[in-house]
């Protein structure tokens, strides 16, 4: 089974300042996705970026880029210019590219950012 | 286009009870997802339906189950709850795999007393 950490339970920043966010994962498959969701308190989770694994290079959202080192199993958000807006939980998930695996989804632990004024 | 609708937002039950919630997919979308949040065990799957077919089932015991139905719709049902089914369940739909991203409703907070 599958295994996401996140080591990091809260985070902060400055406004205008860039913050880096980590993730770990375990697996022994080659291809799967791997994803950066953000929870504010509304409680919906919203997809902030995403990266398959046979890519090797890292994705990019505006603001938000992603290190992925495939080898280690990592997979780091890095958030620049933060706003205030983008303090919520941030949760990294995975997901297996295997037939029967479906649309499941395994999430670490989370990390609170805080962005401060 | 709606997004993903989840009901009730909120729900209070007693122990013993069951409960059943409800989580209607973005149009088109014919896989539904079920979560559990809470604050000691994080995000954890339940299950995945996929055409009115369970696909996947995550490890809890038999008191959670759920359907879907032909128009994609889907419950969930809690029966004999327990004060630790106090969470936040989300559901999420997505439209066949693969390269698909999973949109995530505003949850139900169920609260068990």
């Amino acid at each position: 089974a599958q295994t996401v950490t996140q080591s990091q339970p809260e985070m902060s920043v400055q406004e205008a300042e860039t913050v880096t966010l980590s993730c770990t994962y375990d697996t022994s498959e080659s291809d799967y996705y791997l994803f950066w969701y953000k929870q504010p308190p509304s409680r919906q989770m919203i997809l902030v970026i995403r990266q398959e694994a046979y890519k090797q290079q890292n994705a990019t959202e505006n603001r938000f880029s992603v290190n992925f080192q495939k080898a280690a199993k990592s997979f780091s958000l890095k958030i620049s210019d933060s706003q205030l807006g983008d303090a919520a939980m941030y949760f990294c998930a995975y997901r297996s590219q295997a037939y029967n695996a479906g649309n499941m989804l395994t999430f670490g632990g989370g990390t609170r950012l805080m962005v401060k004024p | 286009k709606a997004g993903v609708t989840q009901t009730p937002r909120y729900l209070i039950k007693t122990r013993g009870q069951q409960v059943t919630l409800s989580c209607s997919p973005i149009s088109g979308h014919r896989s539904v997802s079920w979560y559990q949040q809470t604050p000691g065990q994080g995000l954890q799957f339940l299950f995945e339906y996929f055409s009115e077919t369970q696909r996947n089932k995550g490890n809890f015991p038999g008191r959670f189950s759920g359907r879907q139905f032909s128009n994609s719709r889907s419950e969930m049902n809690v029966s004999t709850l327990e004060l630790g089914d106090s969470a936040l369940y989300l559901c999420a739909s997505s439209l066949s795999r693969p390269n698909t991203e999973a949109f995530f409703g505003q949850g139900t907070r169920l609260t068990v007393v």
